[in-house]
């Protein structure tokens, strides 16, 4: 059973340019999270996707967006980078079961992404 | 704000020895906590969870942590660490108004010396 996977590894690009990160959860989930890890800091929430929308946000500009495929895996964009943007992206999974619940996510291995 | 507060960056302690990583969570709404670790190069692994019942709670690898609301903290001990525990170990909150949310402290780095 697969669990969470992320392309690619790593990736560099220059200031300015776009970037798509890919993630495919694990077998059975239906909801994916991103979440933006900078070096020696905990990971902080960008968005959640669950039936192909949008269905919460963190605190992050209109310059991240994402979307969500049938399969139910994802897709991370980045526009108009900046130094800043530099960071570990991480994808988590999980499977709706309810408003009041917390479900548990599964991680990914991340995206390394270098903005130069 | 919600905020979650690791206190320790680093943590360095002997094999064998006892440890205990410190979290602490500003909130005047119910919680949910959870204990995650990350080797490195790698994603998060769920060490342990705290959603409601006992406030003692086991996790993996021989991990456990305590729930203290009066006190809104949710410490991780380990009775003797292995030279393997060596990783960086972070507290996340889920907020009860904010949906689904991981909200991360800080992180730990633990290091465990022979």
């Amino acid at each position: 059973d697969a669990g969470v996977t992320q392309s690619p590894t790593h990736l560099i690009k220059t200031r300015g340019q776009q970037v798509t990160l890919r993630c495919s959860p694990k077998s059975g989930h239906d909801t994916v999270s991103w979440y933006q890890q900078a070096l020696g800091q905990g990971p902080q929430f960008i968005f959640q996707y669950y039936e192909e929308e949008e269905r919460q946000r963190g605190n992050f500009p209109d310059r991240f967006s994402g979307h969500q495929f049938p399969n139910y895996s994802s897709e991370l964009n980045v526009n108009a980078l900046l130094l800043g943007d530099s960071a570990l992206y991480l994808c988590a999974s999980s499977l709706f079961e309810g408003h009041s619940i917390p479900y548990e996510q599964y991680f990914g291995p991340g995206t390394r992404l270098t903005v130069t | 704000a919600q905020s979650v507060t690791q206190l320790d960056s680093q943590v360095p302690v002997f094999e064998e020895a006892p440890v205990e990583l410190r979290c602490n969570y500003s909130s005047s709404v119910s919680v949910y906590l959870f204990w995650y670790v990350q080797y490195p190069n790698q994603g998060l692994q769920l060490l342990l969870k705290y959603l409601s019942g006992s406030t003692l709670v086991k996790g993996i690898n021989g991990f456990e942590a305590e729930f203290n609301k009066s006190q809104t903290s949710f410490h991780l001990r380990k009775p003797s660490v292995h030279i393997s525990d060596t990783a960086e170990y972070f507290c996340a909150v889920i907020f009860n108004n904010a949906g689904n949310m991981l909200t991360f402290g800080g992180g730990t780095r633990l290091m465990v010396k022979p």
